[in-house]
């Protein structure tokens, strides 16, 4: 079946730096989404990116269709920035929704 | 607007009930995506509803099904409870379809005993 891998499975910064998550899949998709879930366990939709950049203030994603992979940067990290972060993505051959097991992100203060 | 809102946030139920969960969209959106969240499974579809007809549904047995109203709002059912069901569960609506942005409620956290 499809997989939809991200990495790195963990990320401890300091607050401040700048960081690129990463969402690879194997199959062709109508749709990707990015979304913040935060400690207390709220989703929040950050980016809905099929393909090409988007920019929301501190951060930025990408997404290249073809090479099948999507980034997303953020920028000057801070702690309200921790939670795990997780791609979605809408498969072409039947429209079911898969999502990457996430990555985990603890900024220090 | 308000947001997405699911009742119950919290319940307990033992091995062999039943269970139904409510999802309320942001007014406007026709469109209510079911998920489930475990620890080992991470997050799974559940089933997609649209004008009152379930457009598309993950790989879960029959004991979840779902309905949507007239006016949008969401249940999900579970039937025969099973330890592993214990799970949060997420709904998010969007405007049309499961393609356009999706906004997700704060879940409802289900313990099975």
């Amino acid at each position: 079946g499809i997989q939809v891998e991200q990495s790195p499975p963990d990320l401890i910064l300091q607050e401040g730096a700048n960081s690129t998550l990463r969402c690879n899949f194997s199959d062709s998709v109508n749709n990707l989404q990015w979304f913040h879930q935060n400690p207390w366990g709220q989703l929040i939709n950050l980016f809905y990116i099929p393909s090409g950049t988007k920019q929301n203030g501190r951060l930025s994603a990408t997404t290249v269709a073809t090479e099948r992979y999507s980034l997303l940067y953020i920028s000057s990290s801070q702690t309200t920035d921790s939670g795990v972060y997780f791609c979605a993505v809408l498969l072409r051959r039947d429209d079911k929704i898969i999502f990457g097991k996430g990555t985990r992100l603890h900024i220090l203060p | 607007k308000a947001g997405v809102t699911q009742t119950p946030r919290y319940l307990i139920k033992t091995r062999g009930q039943q269970v139904t969960l409510s999802c309320s969209p942001i007014s406007g959106h026709r469109s209510v995506s079911w998920y489930q969240q475990t620890p080992g499974q991470g997050l799974q579809f559940l089933f997609e509803y649209f004008s009152e007809t379930q457009r598309n549904k993950g790989n879960f047995p029959g004991r979840f099904s779902g309905r949507q109203f007239s006016n949008s709002r969401s249940e999900m059912n579970v039937s025969t409870l099973e330890l592993g069901d214990s799970a949060l569960y997420l709904c998010a609506s969007s405007l049309v379809l499961a393609t356009d942005t999706q906004y997700f409620g704060p879940g409802t956290r289900l313990t099975v005993l």
